[in-house]
């Protein structure tokens, strides 16, 4: 199994150009989500989704629009890119059952907006 | 609004001794997760936590959570420097799992 894949690794935009961040897994999880890593701040949940068709916000969501159309995947778009979306962006996925709840994360999209 | 907190955010410690890290939340929560980052890596999972009192341990870690003061500790025992990571609690009360802002720990000589 390959986990929780993010697709790119590294990205340079340009301020307002925009893109999408992929993120897939392979471990039928219902619940996935995104956050961003900014220094001294943690991870803030950018949006989140429990199930294909579902979609909801997360404490940072403005700039950001995510879709669910199947299990598996789950993107992130950045409609207008400015440079305070400078940040490291994670994918996670978990199941919602049971007591294997724990997200497991992808390895990282470093996106910088000049 | 959900609001964790971690204490200390920077701890450096000698290797061979014990500390604690303390991980504070403002809404009730029945799950409660630590994970660890090394610098420039992704998360990984420690310990799931799922109700009051639960108590894990692997290796020099141990975490419990005490739903009713809203409290998670790890404690971390006989420090060595493999250690030496970032580690963050979050919780889950209504499907937005929420991070405390880390705890970056130094294990010196």
């Amino acid at each position: 199994n390959a986990g929780v894949t993010q697709t790119p690794k590294f990205q340079v935009l340009k301020t307002g150009q925009s893109m999408t961040l992929q993120c897939a897994q392979d471990m039928n999880h219902e619940y996935m989500s995104w956050y961003r890593q900014d220094p001294g701040m943690g991870l803030r949940l950018i949006h989140y989704s429990v199930g294909a068709g579902i979609t909801d916000q997360g404490e940072v969501p403005n700039g950001y629009n995510v879709s669910r159309s199947t299990t598996e995947d789950f993107p992130l778009r950045l409609l207008s890119a400015a440079p305070s979306q400078t940040s490291v962006y994670f994918c996670a996925s978990s199941s919602r059952g049971g007591g294997n709840t724990e997200a497991f994360f992808g390895q990282g999209t470093r996106l910088t907006v000049v | 609004e959900l609001k964790v907190e971690q204490n200390p955010l920077f701890l450096s410690m000698q290797e061979g001794k014990n500390y604690t890290i303390y991980c504070n939340y403002s809404t009730t929560s029945d799950r409660l997760y630590w994970y660890r980052q090394d610098p420039g890596k992704s998360l990984e999972s420690l310990f799931v936590l799922l109700s009051n009192g639960a108590v894990k341990q692997e290796g020099r870690l141990m975490a419990s959570l005490d739903t009713k003061a809203r409290l998670s500790t790890l404690h971390i025992t006989a420090a060595v420097h493999d250690l030496s990571a970032t580690y963050f609690c979050a919780v889950d009360p209504y499907d937005k799992v929420i991070f405390g802002p880390g705890t970056s720990l130094s294990v010196i000589p």
